[in-house]
């Protein structure tokens, strides 16, 4: 199986900051990467696909990028209602799902 | 709009079988693939497989051929997902979600004598 490792697991942030979420593969997985948010009691919802694509509806300061094995989210200008757990998903070989990046106000 | 409506919570003997539901609507339901996920404070996200529901066909996570049998019933435009000789490890939260673009709201299947 593919593994997915998330960095940081926890990471502090003041609304407007620029914030970088990391997302590692155990193996090349090419272009076949998303990236969701979660709050609490909802489902996830789909930020952006194919490691760059922002989903429908999802605001421009959101993107992705990356290739390979290594990936990145970022926020432009961290909102309060960006306050949620990020997690990011491989479906070059079936799925798997990182442990997740919770962000918090500091 | 897209929508995935789950069946509600089940509570379950160890040993017995529940079959969750799926019920899209929004979209073609032939259009896309329907995947059921599970989710645990232990083990995080786990895929367990997809159904074409155009054709039917199956693909499943390695760890799940046995435990978990998906199918459609296109007709009411519902995945179902059977989970077998449940035991409490099968506690969880199980999600469909269509493509990987829209996630269901998730049913607790509970797993205790």
């Amino acid at each position: 199986d593919i593994q997915m490792t998330q960095s940081p697991s926890l990471l502090s942030a003041s609304v407007g900051d620029r914030v970088t979420l990391n997302c590692k593969a155990s193996q090349n997985i090419y272009q076949h990467l998303a990236w969701y948010q979660r709050k609490l009691g909802e489902a996830p919802k789909l930020l952006i696909y194919n490691v760059n694509s922002l989903q429908t509806g999802i605001p421009s300061r959101f993107s992705g990028s990356g290739s390979g094995t290594d990936f990145t989210l970022t926020i432009s200008s961290l909102q309060p209602e960006d306050l949620a757990t990020y997690f990011c998903q491989q479906y070059f070989s079936g799925w798997t799902f990182g442990g997740g990046t919770t962000l918090e106000l500091k | 709009q897209v929508q995935l409506q789950q069946s509600g919570a089940e509570l379950a003997k160890p040993g017995s079988s529940v079959k969750i539901s799926c019920t899209a609507s929004g979209y073609t339901f032939t259009s896309y693939s329907i995947s059921w996920i599970k989710e645990t404070p232990g083990q995080g996200l786990e895929y367990i497989g997809y159904i074409n529901p155009g054709s039917g066909g199956t693909n499943y996570n390695e760890k799940f051929k046995g435990k978990a049998a998906l199918t459609v019933d296109k007709s009411s435009t519902t995945a179902f997902m059977q989970l077998s000789s449940l035991t409490p490890d099968d506690s969880a939260v199980y999600y469909c979600a269509r493509s990987v673009s829209f996630w269901g709201p998730g049913t607790m299947v509970t797993v205790s004598s």
